[in-house]
């Protein structure tokens, strides 16, 4: 079973761009989630897509936004990008039915941004 | 507010060491705890998740424990190997499926 597929591995930006990243979940996962990594900030929630519907967001601006297509797959987009916009993104899926249930996350290798 | 902190923030041993990394949460109204791996430039593996019931999880040489009452969680590692040189995190799950992670412990064993 193939496991958390984000594409690209890198990216290389200027600020004011915008950047749209990929994420394929595993293979029957619905949930799919999405994190921001910094050195200075750690792992932080930006938000949680089940059945092409966002149920929950974390505490970031506008600017980051993200959708899922029928198929699960997820795209997330950064518009007007700001130098601390460099950071790792990770996506995780998860084959969770309903808020609240233990289940396992599965991350994928993520997508380094680099905002120049 | 949620707010995970692990303790210490990095740890070298030598190889065949036992060893214990520590998690705290501030909010014990968690529905799970789970403990991952992150290796250099990679994503993170999923180790050990121990439910609220629950107060611990084994697998094959981890061994993560979770007392709600004080706001604690270890995972405890047998036998040390090289290869088990990493970043460990641990992550409060709550109701909305949000993780809150710890800023993790970066573990190095050596030869």
């Amino acid at each position: 079973k193939a496991g958390v597929t984000q594409t690209p591995r890198y990216l290389i930006k200027t600020r004011g761009q915008q950047v749209t990243l990929s994420c394929s979940p595993i293979s029957g996962h619905r949930s799919v989630s999405w994190y921001q990594q910094t050195p200075g900030q750690g792992l932080q929630f930006l938000f949680e897509y089940f059945s092409e519907t966002q149920r929950n967001k974390g505490n970031f601006p506008g600017r980051f936004s993200g959708r899922q297509f029928s198929n699960s797959r997820s795209e997330m987009n950064v518009s007007t990008l700001e130098l601390g916009d460099s950071a790792l993104y990770l996506c995780a899926s998860s084959s969770i039915p309903r808020q609240g249930t233990n289940e396992k996350l599965f991350f994928g290798s993520g997508t380094q941004l680099s905002v120049l | 507010k949620q707010e995970v902190t692990q303790i210490p923030a990095a740890l070298s041993v030598p190889e065949g060491e036992n060893l214990v990394l520590n998690c705290s949460f501030t909010d014990s109204a968690i529905y799970n705890l789970q403990w991952f791996r992150q290796d250099p430039g990679k994503g993170l593996t999923s180790l050990l998740l121990i439910q609220s019931s629950q107060r611990e999880q084994t697998s094959g040489r981890l061994n993560a424990s979770l007392d709600k009452s004080s706001g604690r969680s270890t995972l405890y590692i047998a036998a040390s190997q090289p290869g088990d040189s990493a970043t460990y995190l641990c992550a409060a799950g709550g109701a909305t499926n949000k993780l809150i992670f710890g800023t993790g412990t970066l573990l190095a064993v050596q030869p």
